[in-house]
């Protein structure tokens, strides 16, 4: 069974600081998704990494899929309270039909 | 705006009855999840339809059943409704990539 487990569980910072997400496995994926989740909503998707030590930006936001292809981190800098919210990874299998998320990382950012 | 609208958004069950969950999937994908959301958690995969046919299934009890139909629209039943059954039901549409389009979830309470 593929697991992903996503580290910390919750984390709540103050406005300008920066911080970093991790979601490691023992398993190998074929691509790793990072998605943000508000309350009452479905999940959205950010970014995808395919290739093992790719790097990928999305304003503020670093992401980063492991040489291996098992892991990811998501490094935020400067975080704002707009960060708020619950960041999941998931995984696609190396079968290619099934996407698995992690239990989550909730980050909440006072301003 | 995903494109996958979900009905309805919000109901209430109880013990033993069967509940349909509904989902219109965004244009040009053929492929649909569903996942069940428990109140702090990350989605859990229940199954998968490509093109009507079942080809994913994930740690659900056969009381989980779905239907695609021509159009890609999909329907989640559940039989024998038990208390933990109470979770946020997740439908995404799904590309070739392993990304998930997201509709806002079914809110199901069961008393």
């Amino acid at each position: 069974t593929q697991l992903l487990e996503q580290s910390p569980q919750f984390l709540s910072i103050q406005e300008g600081e920066n911080l970093t997400v991790y979601c490691n496995s023992s398993s190998v994926f074929s691509s790793l998704q990072w998605y943000r989740q508000e309350p009452g909503e479905g999940p959205v998707l950010l970014v995808t990494v395919v290739t093992g030590g790719e790097v990928k930006k999305l304003k503020r936001l670093t992401f980063q899929f492991g040489d291996a292809r098992k892991d990811s981190s998501l490094h935020i800098t400067a975080a704002q309270p707009g960060d708020t919210g619950l960041y999941l990874c998931a995984g696609l299998n190396t079968g290619g039909f099934k996407t698995i998320f992690g239990a989550g990382t909730r980050l909440f950012v006072k301003a | 705006e995903t494109g996958v609208t979900q009905s309805p958004t919000h109901l209430i069950k109880t013990r033993g009855q069967q509940v349909t969950l509904r989902c219109s999937s965004q244009s040009g994908h053929n492929t649909v999840s569903w996942y069940q959301q428990a109140l702090g958690q990350g989605p859990q995969f229940i199954f998968q339809y490509y093109r009507e046919e079942e080809n994913g299934r994930g740690n659900f009890p056969p009381r989980f059943s779905g239907l695609q139909f021509p159009n890609y629209s999909s329907e989640l039943n559940v039989n024998a409704l038990e208390l933990d059954d109470s979770a946020l039901y997740l439908c995404a549409s799904r590309e070739w990539t392993g990304e998930l389009f997201f509709g806002e979830g079914s809110r199901l309470t069961v008393l």
